[in-house]
């Protein structure tokens, strides 16, 4: 069974358009998370997200929201696409204990290519 | 902040040793260990905890630091399924967030 999927494995979009990335976790976690991959491989967190709260890293553009449905799931909708969001897409997921001691499971990425 | 890994790069034979590097200028209560294999995702390797607790599998271990800030991770007699991108992962805030290095490339040659 797969533990964190994403749809779709690629996208392939024009500039300006709208695209959804979809994500859904069974494991059980209470906390998701989206992170960009670049070019050179960067793998930087874009948003996380529990049934609590909301934490949005600051250098990320308001084009780009989360929306979780429920537990199991956190999409990310793009608005308006640019060339410079082309990257891999990854979800994440984890349960929170411990300060600092939780591992994250990651999904196997949605390639996103703006032309 | 983003922690500081090193080498960027190594290659090794075979059942040789490597030693990858992570720091960070912040005090770290926590630093996380992932792997990732060409056009996949990355998979969890090992948490090392402040005061010592150590979690992890695989026949990889790690050090931590804490006076430092620094970690770890040793490779030892590698094989060829250890080549990959190697991120250290650092506590960005809460809720788990991980702020990662760079990245290490690892090679691991026949």
């Amino acid at each position: 069974d797969t533990a964190v999927s994403q749809t779709p494995k690629y996208l392939v979009t024009q500039m300006g358009n709208d695209k959804s990335i979809k994500c859904e976790q069974n494991l059980g976690h209470d906390t998701m998370y989206w992170y960009k991959q670049d070019s050179k491989k960067f793998l930087k967190i874009m948003f996380s997200y529990n049934n609590k709260e909301l934490i949005i890293n600051e250098t990320v553009p308001n084009r780009f929201s989360p929306k979780s449905p429920d537990k199991a799931h956190l999409n990310l909708h793009i608005n308006s696409l640019e060339l410079g969001d082309s990257a891999v897409y990854f979800c994440a997921s984890s349960q929170i204990r411990n300060r600092g001691a939780s591992e994250q499971y990651f999904g196997p990425g949605t390639r996103l290519t703006v032309t | 902040q983003q922690p500081v890994q090193s080498p960027q790069a190594v290659i090794l034979r075979e059942g040789e040793d490597a030693v990858i590097n992570c720091s960070s200028s912040k005090a770290l209560y926590s630093v996380h260990w992932y792997r990732q294999k060409h056009g996949e995702a990355p998979v969890f390797l090992m948490i090392l905890l402040k005061g010592g607790e150590q979690k992890g599998h695989e026949k990889i271990s790690a050090s931590f630091n804490e006076k430092k800030q620094q970690s770890s991770l040793y490779l030892t007699a590698s094989q060829l399924s250890y080549s990959g991108t190697y991120f250290c992962g650092t506590e960005g805030g809460s809720q788990g967030n991980l702020i990662f290095g760079k990245g290490t490339k690892l090679s691991v040659k026949p």
